[in-house]
């Protein structure tokens, strides 16, 4: 099993331009989720998943898209970046819920706009 | 919103040294994760502690959920350089709408050990 794989594991844009990132497991699990990591701010709940097509917002969901059409991937669309997006995303699987059931993190994206 | 407190923010010890990290809530924790982050890495899970007074260990490290939930220690013995990295508690929140499906973190601790 290669795990929770991540794409790009980094990216520079401009302020306006979207992009996506992408996030993918093998592992069959049910829940998945996005976090970004700032300095000093531990990790920050974007959005999450708890099966394909079914999602849900985190604490930061603002200026960012989700969509879960299969089990297997969960991207993360940024529609036009701002300087207050740089951070470090990570994503996350988990079988069923966070409550009873193991998370298990990318090596993550370090994202940088200008 | 309920928020995790770690302590320290920042350690340095001297390897063989047996040292101590905290995580406080406010509220009543449904779960609560330790993970170990290398420094521009990912995380790696430690252990999950789900019910009061639980304690788990894995090698020289040492978990503790206290009765009320409400606080997780986190202790090393005998350090090592190996040790050395960024520790994350997360725990699942109550009184969050949805919550069961939401982890919040604490904002790590630093952790530096010197031969």
């Amino acid at each position: 099993n290669a795990g929770v794989t991540q794409t790009p594991k980094f990216q520079v844009l401009k302020t306006g331009q979207s992009m996506t990132l992408q996030c993918a497991q093998d592992m069959n699990h049910e829940y998945m989720s996005w976090y970004r990591q700032d300095p000093g701010m531990g990790l920050r709940l974007i959005h999450y998943s708890v099966g394909a097509g079914i999602t849900d917002q985190g604490e930061v969901p603002n200026g960012y898209n989700v969509s879960r059409s299969t089990t297997e991937d969960f991207p993360l669309r940024l529609l036009s970046a701002a300087p207050s997006q740089t951070s470090v995303y990570f994503c996350a699987s988990s079988e069923t819920s966070v409550l009873t059931d193991t998370q298990y993190f990318g090596p993550g994206t370090r994202l940088t706009v200008l | 919103s309920q928020e995790l407190e770690q302590s320290p923010q920042s350690l340095i010890v001297q390897e063989g040294k047996n040292l101590t990290i905290n995580c406080t809530s406010s509220k009543t924790l449904y779960g609560l994760y330790w993970y170990k982050q290398k420094y521009g890495e990912g995380l790696i899970f430690l252990m999950m502690l789900q019910k009061g007074g639980e304690e788990k260990s894995h090698e020289k490290i040492t978990a503790k959920l206290d009765e009320k939930k409400q606080q997780s220690s986190l202790h090393i013995t005998a350090s090592q350089p190996s040790h050395a990295g960024i520790y994350l508690c997360g725990a699942v929140p109550s009184g969050v709408s949805g919550g069961y499906n939401k982890l919040i973190f604490g904002a790590g601790t630093r952790l530096a050990v010197h031969p």
